[in-house]
């Protein structure tokens, strides 16, 4: 069975400040798809990511940044340079690669950036 | 603008009476999926459709019923046999089931009293 682990419930920083945003998964699948998300206040959430289990490389958008690692299960998120607009539950997520796309939700982390 | 609207945002009904959630998109997308989402939970699966006229249960359909009759709704009827509805109820698109990220509506909160 798959499962997303995102331990870290709740982060509090201080805007400037660097945040990473810890993500855990299983799975049995070889091939697989992993996403983040972003909830803010509104409710809706916002696509960030999406990578496929072939491609191990980190990636890098802006001040956000993803450190996705097959040896140790992880697909972190960090926010550098944290900005009050950050603040909002990010969820991770994963799907298996092939037939229908399951989204695998982890609990989500909600971020607090207080200025 | 494309995109995945709900409505209402905030819906309140009497305990034992059905209620139905609206969810269009105008993506053209032929996948589409509704979510629950609880305090302190990720999402989870109610139903999803594949294509007009199919659909399928997820991992909580017990209480909840859909139709699939235009590509573009996707209405969610939470029935009086949900044991627990109050929650925040998301609705979502994406081009086909495979791969593909999914796109978001702005969600319905509902609360039964």
């Amino acid at each position: 069975a798959q499962k997303v682990t995102q331990a870290q419930t709740e982060i509090s920083v201080v805007e400037k400040e660097d945040v990473t945003l810890d993500c855990v998964y299983e799975t049995r699948d070889t091939t697989y798809y992993l996403f983040w998300y972003k909830q803010p206040p509104s409710g809706e959430l916002v696509f960030l990511i999406r990578r496929n289990s072939f491609d191990e490389q980190n990636e890098i958008s802006g001040r956000y940044s993803w450190n996705f690692q097959k040896s140790t299960s992880s697909f972190n998120f960090t926010i550098t340079a944290s900005q009050v607009v950050d603040s909002a539950v990010y969820f991770c997520a994963l799907s298996e690669a092939a037939g229908f796309q399951k989204l695998v939700f982890g609990t989500g982390t909600r971020l607090l950036v207080s200025p | 603008d494309g995109g995945i609207t709900q409505s209402p945002k905030y819906l309140f009904r009497k305990e034992g009476q059905n209620v139905t959630l609206s969810c269009e998109q105008n993506l053209n997308h032929d996948a589409m999926y509704w979510y629950r989402q609880d305090p302190g939970q990720g999402l989870r699966l109610i139903y999803y459709s594949q294509i007009v006229n199919d659909f399928q249960k997820g991992d909580i359909a017990e209480g909840y019923s859909v139709s699939r009759e235009k590509k573009e709704s996707f209405p969610l009827t939470v029935t009086s046999a949900q044991k627990n509805p109050t929650a925040f109820y998301l609705c979502a698109s994406n081009p086909s089931v495979t791969g593909d990220e999914q796109y978001f509506g702005p969600g319905t909160r509902l609360t039964v009293t």
